[in-house]
C-alpha cells in the first residue's frame, strides 16, 4: 500500500522554467521530508517539515507542508541542470518505525 | 569512514542461491533500516534496528529474508535461495536517533539471473 502519492512522476523542463511536485496522502504525519537521489547513489536529505503550514526555504526550492499535515509540495524556481534527479518524499507517523516513501518524481532539466 | 558504507555495489547471483549484503553505518548512529527500492518505484520499508531493542521486522517481505546487527553497528541482510523478483537496490540508512534525518548508503544492485 502506497501512503504517499507523488505527481508528476516524471517531468521534462527547460532550463529556466518553474516546476511545482506534489507529494499527497490521506495519512496524517508527524514529520515530512524530501530526498534527491541521484543515479547510482543514496537519497540525500533536502529539508525536514514538522509543523503544519510550514515553509522552508533553500535557495531556488520551497518546501511546503499542508496545513492538515497530509501533503507537501516543492516548487522549484529558474530550474538548472543540477537540479536534475529523482525527488522523494518521506513521512513519518507518530506511531510506527519506518519512514514511507512516495513514488518519486524524476525531473530532467534540459540545458 | 564519515558515511553510510554498502558492499558489494554489485551483485549478480543465480536463482536459488544465499546472498549477503552489508551496512556500515555512521559511529553513533542508533537507528539503521534496510529498503528496496526497485526499478521505477519508491522505497519499501525492510527491517529497522534501534540499538539493543528487538528489531521490526514488519516490513520483510517473507521468510527468505533476514538481518542482522550487532549492537550499534554492522549489519547483513541475507536472502535465502533468491528468485527473480528479488532483483532490486538495496539501500540502507542510519540515523543518529529514531526522530533524525536518515543518512543512506550508496546501496546493493542485486540481479537475481
Amino acid at each position: 500500500t502506497q501512503l504517499l502519492e507523488q505527481s508528476p512522476q516524471f517531468l521534462s523542463i527547460q532550463e529556466g522554467e518553474n516546476l511545482t511536485v506534489y507529494c499527497n496522502s490521506s495519512s496524517v504525519f508527524s514529520s515530512l521530508q524530501w530526498y534527491r537521489q541521484e543515479p547510482g547513489e543514496g537519497p540525500v536529505l533536502l529539508v525536514t517539515v514538522v509543523t503544519g503550514g510550514e515553509v522552508k526555504k533553500l535557495k531556488r526550492l520551497t518546501f511546503q507542508f499542508g496545513d492538515a499535515r497530509k501533503d507537501s509540495s516543492l516548487h522549484i524556481t529558474a530550474a538548472q541542470p543540477g537540479d536534475t534527479g529523482l525527488y522523494l518524499c518521506a513521512g513519518r507517523m507518530n506511531t510506527g518505525n519506518q519512514f514511507y516513501f512516495g513514488t518519486g518524481t524524476s525531473l530532467t532539466v534540459i540545458p | 569512514g564519515a558515511g553510510v558504507s554498502q558492499s558489494p555495489s554489485n551483485k549478480v547471483t543465480e536463482k536459488g542461491k544465499d546472498v549477503e549484503l552489508r551496512c556500515d553505518p555512521i559511529s553513533g548512529h542508533t537507528a539503521l533500516y534496510w529498503y528496496r527500492q526497485r526499478l521505477g518505484q519508491g522505497l519499501e520499508f525492510l527491517i529497522y534496528f534501534q540499538g539493543n531493542s528487538a528489531p521490526d521486522k514488519s516490513g520483510l517481505p517473507s521468510d527468505r529474508f533476514s538481518a542482522e546487527r550487532t549492537g550499534e553497528s554492522v549489519s547483513t541482510l541475507t536472502i535465502q535461495r533468491t528468485q527473480q523478483e528479488d532483483s532490486a537496490v538495496y539501500l540502507c540508512a542510519s540515523s543518529f536517533v529514531r526522530e533524525s534525518p536518515l543518512h543512506f548508503g550508496n546501496g546493493t544492485r542485486l540481479t537475481v539471473t
